[in-house]
């Protein structure tokens, strides 16, 4: 079964509006999260690195301002997307990596498609 | 730059024969390396993880490592039209933290 969740998996949205996307390791306690984003036939690209209870490494060129990064507690990290516009629709993908059953490992959650209208 | 290169393909193989997968990575102390399989539309899922030189095996899937050549490989035996994806490598070094970096993926076509 999944061990890593996303909500939600689809969203639409005006421009303009904001989405946060919520992140959940649902049977290990993840350490570190990423954000990643996916344009059509493109591969991932990672958005931002967090460890629990501190703030979020962007990789360059990701504004920090648009994707605000929470990992709150060890279970869950939310991305908010400030200010959609159009350009920001993409498939967006979370990975949890933790201890899970005493090895360290790293899954992906299913994604979320944001489109933007 | 640190970078992972893949042919972007598609590979296209019969169905039963042994597919090749191949990944270089530029950053010579790289440590940890991983294949995944994404289908279309879905998030990447783990198929291997390989840290050593030599090969892993785990069922129809072996994975290759050469640490000297900086190149890892995925090798699929008894190839099934359902092994059809997107196959991403992905190399974890010091300088990248606990994040991967991945290649842009080779598509994998198995025809019945």
């Amino acid at each position: 079964g999944a061990v890593v969740s996303q909500h939600p998996s689809w969203v639409i949205c005006k421009s303009g509006t904001s989405v946060k996307i919520e992140c959940r390791s649902l049977d290990f306690q993840a350490t570190t999260m990423f954000w990643y984003r996916q344009f059509p036939k493109q591969s991932l690209m990672l958005m931002a690195t967090s460890n629990e209870g501190s703030k979020a490494t962007y990789e360059q060129g990701v504004e920090k301002d648009k994707f605000l990064i929470n990992h709150a507690s060890l279970t869950l990290s939310t991305l908010t997307v400030t200010s959609a516009h159009p350009e920001d629709s993409s498939f967006y993908i979370c990975s949890a990596r933790g201890a899970r059953r005493r090895r360290e490992t790293q899954y992906f959650g299913p994604g979320t498609r944001l489109l933007v209208l | 730059q640190k970078e992972v290169e893949q042919n972007s393909g598609p590979l296209s193989v019969p169905e039963g024969a042994i597919a090749s997968l191949n990944c270089t990575y530029s950053d010579r102390v790289s440590q940890s390396f991983f294949w995944y399989r994404q289908y279309s539309g879905k998030s990447p899922e783990l198929i291997m993880s390989i840290y050593s030189n030599g090969d892993k095996e785990d069922g129809r899937f072996t994975a290759q490592l050469n640490k000297a050549s900086q190149y890892v490989s995925l090798l699929i035996r008894d190839s099934q039209p359902s092994d059809s994806a997107t196959y991403l490598c992905a190399v974890n070094t010091p300088q990248a933290g606990t994040a991967l970096i991945f290649g842009k993926g080779t598509t994998l076509s198995v025809s019945s």
